[in-house]
């Protein structure tokens, strides 16, 4: 499967557990994006990389959230101390930037569930 | 920021009907749009998009699209609906000089046998 890969599918963590997911783009592509998807909602931008850089980030990302990517492959999105607010789908996505219009290929997510 | 308001939240309809899923976003400047699907337990997938060109966009699955600039609308459209064409579909719109996409809240179409 060369798509984008998630991991885990699903986590489960007590309230101020620290959790971090993994995201694997497809290989060739430089952008990546962070995305959150709680029920009933459509997802939201947390943030993006272009390559290793961290370009823009949405005021959603509260300090608790950090995301890395730190060899412009793979990228982390990590919540410390979470809270029942932070349960959602976490969708990680990724592009080929060039001159012109790119596709984003998500992956199949992470769900959260903070209990 | 972008906004994108999809009217229907959720859409029965039975099979072989026709289905219209309604999407508006809010812009003044030059846009791309998208719909994406999203099946149970899966990712999303882009069904269609319009980046210029013919306001009419098609998909392999018998879906379409079609750009509306003076009504900021991107409706999607099948004339005949299938079981398997039961899924979440989300509409986005993405500025051409913008990084990001923004998605609507989503309309669950459940095609009914």
């Amino acid at each position: 499967d060369t798509g984008v890969s998630q991991d885990p599918r699903h986590k489960i963590t007590k309230r101020g557990q620290n959790v971090t997911f993994r995201c694997d783009p497809i290989s060739e592509h430089n952008r990546l994006y962070w995305y959150r998807q709680t029920l009933g909602q459509g997802p939201e931008f947390l943030t993006y990389f272009q390559n290793e850089a961290q370009l823009e980030k949405s005021r959603l990302l509260s300090d608790r959230f950090s995301a890395e990517r730190p060899k412009g492959s793979f990228s982390t999105l990590e919540i410390q101390r979470t809270e029942q607010g932070d349960s959602a789908m976490y969708l990680c996505a990724s592009s080929l930037k060039g001159a012109g219009f790119s596709e984003a290929f998500f992956g199949q997510g992470t769900r959260l569930t903070v209990v | 920021a972008q906004s994108v308001t999809q009217l229907d939240s959720q859409v029965p309809v039975f099979e072989e009907a026709p289905v219209e899923l309604r999407c508006n976003y809010s812009s003044s400047v030059s846009v791309y749009l998208f719909w994406y699907v999203q099946y149970p337990n899966q990712g999303l997938q882009l069904l269609l998009k319009y980046l210029s060109g013919s306001t009419l966009v098609e998909s392999i699955n018998g879906f379409e699209a079609e750009f509306n600039k003076s009504q900021t609308s991107f409706h999607l459209r099948k004339p005949s609906v299938h079981i398997s064409d039961t899924a979440e579909y989300f509409c986005a719109v993405s500025e051409s000089t913008g990084n990001q996409f923004y998605f609507g809240t989503g309309t669950s179409l459940t095609v009914i046998p």
